[in-house]
């Protein structure tokens, strides 16, 4: 256990609807970031934040995603109108400024129908 | 961030050293080698990092060569639980976006 944790660890939806997952990060960690996971792939960045600033986003991250991090602390994922495609795990990890080591929570496995 | 070339898979007998190869040839004088593995249906754990010296925690060992261009993660007894996918990663500045590769698949078996 890291010290990051994910909810829900596991969502089945219906194509279409919207869902939306939480990371709470290390208490102390001020950068939280959110990568997806397909199957047989390695994680792919999402987007990052530094306190409640949201600081890059990838390409990945279509109009259809929006992250927050309103208070500095926890933040949100949500996926709107989701597509079979979006199927796949959703990793948080945090870190402390000026250090580069992620720690990453246990995931949210997406599927959608 | 500078890219990295690791073989895709490797086999270890349980209790046995695994060593898992990394080569960086394009890595500059302050970037770090960070080493993650990610057992199966798991978040990706770190595991150690380094910059010039070699380095040695609780988990493993990391071993980096004069030149930097090239890095082995030793698992001094390999057992069951070591079964995972390894990555090796060079992020390019520090507190930005892990750029993760097909890592190499370790498969410990007694």
């Amino acid at each position: 256990d890291t010290g990051v944790s994910q909810n829900p660890r596991h969502k089945i939806t219906k194509r279409g609807q919207n869902v939306t997952f939480r990371c709470d990060p290390i208490s102390e960690h001020n950068r939280l970031y959110w990568y997806r996971q397909t199957l047989g792939q390695g994680p792919e960045f999402l987007t990052y934040f530094q306190n409640e600033a949201q600081l890059e986003k990838s390409r990945l991250l279509s109009d259809r995603f929006s992250a927050e991090r309103p208070k500095g602390s926890f933040s949100t994922l949500e996926i709107q109108r989701t597509e079979q495609g979006d199927s796949a795990m959703y990793l948080c990890a945090s870190s402390l400024f000026g250090q580069e080591t992620q720690y990453f929570g246990p995931g949210t496995r997406l599927l959608v129908l | 961030d500078a890219k990295t070339t690791q073989p895709p898979s490797m086999d270890c007998a349980e209790g046995r050293a695994a060593n898992l190869p990394c080569n960086h040839s394009t890595i500059s004088g302050n970037e770090y080698v960070y080493w993650y593995r990610q057992i199966h249906s798991q978040g990706p754990q770190y595991i150690i990092h380094g910059l010039k010296n070699n380095e040695t925690n609780e988990m493993a060992s990391l071993i980096i060569t004069e030149d930097r261009k090239s890095s082995t993660l030793i698992l001094p007894h390999a057992t069951l639980r070591d079964t995972a996918v390894y990555y090796c990663i060079v992020p390019t500045q520090a507190g930005t976006a892990l750029i993760f590769g097909k890592g190499t698949t370790l498969s410990v078996s007694s």
